[in-house]
């Protein structure tokens, strides 16, 4: 069974700290994503990556960083975290032995007062 | 670039009928992969079916099905013998089959399935 988690599962943040999310997958999927879901706008893009060294910029990138350290690990960092940002975080891996689908983490709960 | 189209925000059912969700899509690729996921009400993401381009025979996961109309960029699920866990947040998406992999995602369409 494709397993992707994600921690923290819930964070309160104060405007202006810094944020990191981690997502993990066990899929040994090569591509991961990242998303944040807001009322009204469905599932938008923040970033994604194609593998171990490589991020590219979604639909929606400004205020957030990624990284990919290695083919399971998958981060999104807000280096500086403002209100807008609260949000409902999710993580995707997919690509890799015929699987063109993605596999959703649990999702991360982020709150930034 | 991408669009994906989700008209219908809400659709409620009777339990056991056969319910259809509509997906329009805009995309420059010849070759490209259309997906629906479904959303539960604790939060959880799941794939449910897959149609490739080339493909024309519409694809069929259990009481999932889908209605491929490729000269009308139309990609629509279809739900037969509805239950109560149906009801859920459903989007379609989709990305191109090579080179690109970014994908696009609709708003999400949500069905309630009533006993």
């Amino acid at each position: 069974e494709a397993a992707v988690t994600q921690s923290p599962r819930n964070k309160v943040a104060v405007t202006g700290g810094k944020v990191t999310l981690s997502c993990n997958q066990t899929n040994n999927h090569n591509n991961m994503y990242w998303y944040r879901q807001d009322t009204g706008h469905g599932l938008r893009l923040i970033h994604y990556s194609y593998g171990a060294g490589s991020t590219e910029k979604g639909d929606i990138p400004d205020g957030y960083k990624a990284s990919r350290p290695s083919q399971e690990n998958f981060s999104l960092i807000l280096e500086l975290a403002t209100p807008s940002q609260t949000s409902v975080y999710f993580c995707a891996s997919g690509e890799g032995l015929g699987v063109y689908e993605q596999y959703f983490g649990p999702g991360t709960r982020l709150t930034v007062l | 670039a991408q669009k994906v189209t989700q008209t219908q925000t809400s659709i409620s059912v009777m339990e056991k009928t056969t319910v259809t969700m509509d997906c329009v899509y805009e995309t420059q690729d010849s070759s490209y992969f259309l997906f629906w996921y479904k959303q539960t009400a604790s939060g959880e993401i799941v794939f449910l079916i897959r149609q490739d381009s080339y493909k024309k025979e519409n694809a069929t996961v259990g009481h999932y099905s889908l209605n491929f109309q490729k000269p009308k960029s139309s990609i629509g699920l279809i739900i037969t013998a509805t239950q109560i866990e149906d009801s859920a947040v459903y989007f379609c998406a989709m990305r191109a089959s090579g080179g690109n992999y970014k994908p696009t995602f609709g708003k999400g369409t949500s069905l309630v399935v009533h006993p």
